[in-house]
Parts: C-alpha cells; structure tokens; sequence
C-alpha cells in the first residue's frame, strides 16, 4: 500500500535560516500530497498541497514541489521565524477512491530567536 | 461554517470503562474520517464514512471500537472495556465528496485526548 517516510526530528534552526524537512513516499498510481501542521496544542491544518507530478504547493512562504522522479515532497521556506515551530507531517491520498490520507510520523521544528 | 467540533476535549477514565467520543463535521462534507494520534506519532486511520454508510474499517479498529454516523451528521466513536494501551488522541476530520473541487482535502478537529489509568 500507500506509505510515507520523513526525516527525524526535531529540526533546531536559528530564525531566519533556511528550512527543508524531506518526505519521500511510495504509491501505485497518482496521489495527491500534502503537508499538514501542527502547533502546539492545536489541531492538524493544512499547509499546502499538490495533485499532480510537478505540482508546486505554497503557503505562508512555505513551498513543496512534486516530484515524480523522486518520489518525494520536500518543505521548504526560505526564512523561518519563531512561529513557524510546530510538527509537520507529510501525507498522501491512499489508493482507491477513499479520500484517505496516509500520514508520516512527524518532524517537529524548534526556531530558536 | 465552524469548522470540525469534537467532544469532549479530553477525557480520564479507568480500565474496563466505556467512553464515546462524538465528532461534528462541517456540515457541506459527507466524508468523515476518524483517525488516532499518539505521541510523537502521525496519525493512524482507523475508519471512514461517507454519508451514513461506514465504508472502511482499519485493522486498528478492534472489536471493542465501534463507530456510527446514524444520519450522515455528526459521528460517535465508543471504546468498550478500555485498556492502557488505547490512550491516544482520538482525531476526527471531514471532507468534500469525491470528485468535488475539495475533496481529498481533510479538516482536522482539534481532537479527543483519552487517558486510561
């Protein structure tokens, strides 16, 4: 089936560093995928997405891009701040016509000022 | 729209207790998904309706879980005779029926903290 493998955690950066958190996956057919985030204390929301090879997602600074060749979906922002620390997860539609999502395990953030 | 309410936020039972969770979705889905979290985990899917009608079951679901969606509202999860090991949190999500410009895209409530001592 469907599944989806992220880096380890936590990721430490100082504000204004660049940010890549890598998300490689393995599908039959075409998923969608997607990054959700998490801050603390709150629900899972949903940062960006993309549906199909070549598909860039973005958000709030953050971006993604499809890749088909890869398989993967790395994050990306250029600049974080303090606000951005959160735990990120990648996910993508399961086969079949569910709307299922398939998480990965998580990567948290810390942003440090 | 309100976005995906659950209830209760958090609930502390015993061993062997029984506990309901309920979940309201926003109300144009007909998809509704729940899913469980535990710590330092992704979320784990556990089962999913469209409509009234429970489409798929995970084999996470064990006999003790049970979940309903009597019409098409909003959905309940009971757990019968818990154990420790069904500490988690409880994630409710909904969605845009297929083919819809939103479907595939899953509105997480903020979840149901369960603690079994």
């Amino acid at each position: 089936g469907n599944s989806v493998t992220q880096m380890e955690g936590p990721v430490t950066l100082s504000e204004e560093a660049f940010l890549t958190i890598n998300c490689t996956y393995t599908a039959t057919g075409y998923p969608s995928l997607f990054w959700y985030v998490q801050y603390p204390g709150e629900g899972l929301q949903l940062l960006l997405k993309a549906t199909k090879a070549d598909d860039k997602g973005s958000n709030k600074g953050f971006e993604a891009t499809y890749r088909k060749e890869t398989t993967s979906f790395h994050l990306e922002k250029g600049s974080v701040q303090v606000s951005d620390s959160a735990v990120y997860f990648c996910a993508l539609t399961s086969s079949g016509n569910t709307g299922k999502l398939i998480f990965g395990q998580g990567t948290t953030l810390q942003v440090k000022p | 729209d309100t976005g995906v309410s659950q209830d209760p936020r958090h609930k502390i039972t015993k061993r062997g207790q029984n506990v309901t969770f309920r979940c309201d979705p926003i109300s144009e889905h007909n998809r509704l998904y729940w899913y469980r979290q535990t710590l330092g985990q992704g979320p784990e899917f556990l089962t999913y309706f469209q409509n009234e009608a429970q489409l798929e079951k995970s084999r996470l679901l064990s006999d003790r879980f049970s979940a309903e969606r009597p019409k098409g509202s909003f959905s309940t999860l009971e757990i019968q005779r818990t154990e420790q090991g069904d500490s988690a949190m409880y994630l409710c999500a909904s969605s845009y029926p297929s083919g819809s410009s939103g479907a595939n895209v899953l509105t997480f409530g903020a979840g149901s903290r369960l603690t079994v001592l």
